[in-house]
């Protein structure tokens, strides 16, 4: 079955700096990707997704980027505020498997003011 | 507003007592899920559904009952059987039709067993 590794599981970063978070799944039928923000206590929110027709997408501070041959992709945030500190899950899911994601562990971002 | 919302936010449960999980979208979506997640881990499938009066079971049904009698609601009983049902519970709804069927999420109940 699918599988999808997601790293680091922490990510401590200072205010302002920039922030990556990398996936990597393993079913090469998977196409499509989304990332989701999960704040404490809450349900997990749908930030950015990439389909695997293009290989990066930008959402103001956010982007995220896809290599289908290396079978990764990652989330980037730049000029990081307090308030991007949550855990940050990323998915995998091909489209002949309807809903059936394949979600990695989560990333707790810190950012420090 | 549209949206997905799950009651209560947290329960308490007695060992050996069946709990029902509440989750209703009025977003018109077709499938719905339930998910487990546990600290420092990603979700876990639990059952999901593509329409009314039909679920499937995910990776970790063991211990778990829906149903799904209305598109809007799919109710989760943890049961007795589920030897360590502490955790926190997440319902999602997605479309069907298209081929990336995003799924959005419920706020969550955070369930104990004392």
């Amino acid at each position: 079955g699918e599988n999808v590794e997601q790293h680091p599981s922490t990510l401590s970063v200072q205010e302002g700096d920039s922030a990556v978070i990398k996936c990597t799944y393993s079913d090469s039928a998977s196409n499509y990707f989304p990332w989701y923000k999960q704040e404490l206590g809450k349900g997990p929110q749908l930030i950015i997704d990439i389909r695997s027709n293009v290989g990066e997408k930008k959402d103001q501070r956010i982007a995220v980027t896809l290599n289908k041959t290396a079978k990764h992709f990652s989330l980037h945030i730049t000029e990081t505020q307090p308030e991007d500190s949550a855990v940050y899950f990323c998915a995998a899911k091909a489209t002949d498997s309807w809903g059936k994601f394949q979600f990695g562990a989560g990333t707790q971002v810190v950012v420090t003011p | 507003d549209g949206g997905i919302t799950q009651s209560p936010k947290y329960l308490f449960r007695k060992e050996g007592q069946n709990v029902t999980l509440s989750c209703e979208q009025n977003l018109n979506h077709d499938a719905m899920y339930w998910y487990r997640q546990d600290p420092g881990q990603g979700l876990r499938l639990i059952y999901y559904s593509q329409i009314v009066n039909d679920f499937q079971k995910g990776d970790i049904a063991e211990g778990y009952s829906v149903s799904r009698e209305k598109k809007e609601s799919f109710p989760l009983t943890v049961t007795s059987a589920q030897k360590n049902p502490t955790a926190f519970y997440l319902c999602a709804s997605s479309p069907l039709r298209g081929p990336y069927n995003e799924q959005f999420f419920g706020p969550g109940t955070r369930l104990t067993v004392l």
